[in-house]
């Protein structure tokens, strides 16, 4: 099944307690990008990777780190989460030729206490 | 990238069609409107994209006009699990998304 997997779903972290959420896709998609989504904010992008070794910033990447090694595997670093980083994240893919249609994933939600 | 401007929310009753007007003023020639739909704790899900005039597909309609500026997603016979918020976008070819704050549509019996 052609999916976008997010782990873990549910976090709860202490600020300045370095954490990943990972993210991968099996629709060899080259596209990848991060969101984060607050009540009033709506979602916001934190990160986007276009291909392998290919990353930029989106809207919000203050406090988060990404990397993209490999095609099917786009993790979120958070290295000294903060309370104002708990939100609900989410990880899309797309492919090249279509970044509008985008895939997303069940989402995570983290606290950051 | 294009600001869109979109109404809160909207309330229908099963059965009717549900329009949703976009505005997005300062929409550049490369740029496509897309739309997507979220339901509560879940990822927001692909609908329809366009460029100019009219898209159909199985969900959904798309009429575009021919100054870009405002875009209607359409809705045929909506239904109670139709209820979620519907978002419109305008992306460029270089990537990057920009959410708006979305319209909660709501579908009563």
């Amino acid at each position: 099944e052609a999916q976008v997997t997010q782990n873990p779903r549910y976090l709860i972290t202490v600020t300045g307690k370095k954490l990943t959420v990972t993210c991968s896709q099996n629709m060899n998609h080259e596209y990848m990008s991060w969101y984060r989504q607050d009540p009033g904010l709506g979602l916001r992008q934190i990160y986007y990777s276009m291909n392998v070794e290919v990353t930029d910033k989106g809207d919000v990447p203050e406090g988060y780190k990404v990397s993209r090694k490999e095609k099917r595997n786009f993790p979120l670093i958070l290295e000294s989460p903060s309370p104002n980083q708990t939100s609900l994240y989410f990880c899309a893919s797309a492919t090249g030729s279509s970044y509008n249609e985008q895939f997303f994933g069940p989402g995570t939600r983290l606290t950051v206490l | 990238l294009a600001k869109t401007t979109q109404p809160i929310s909207m309330d229908s009753y099963e059965g009717q069609e549900v329009n949703i007007t976009c505005s997005h003023n300062n929409i550049a020639t490369n740029d496509y409107i897309t739309w997507y739909q979220q339901f509560p704790s879940q990822g927001p899900r692909f609908i329809i994209q366009g460029y100019k005039t009219k898209v159909t597909n199985e969900v959904a309609s798309l009429f575009i006009p021919a100054d870009r500026k405002s875009s209607t997603l359409s809705l045929p016979r909506v239904s109670l699990s139709d209820t979620a918020v519907y978002y419109c976008l305008v992306v460029n070819s270089w990537g990057k998304l920009q959410f708006g704050s979305g319209t909660q549509v709501v579908v009563t019996p």
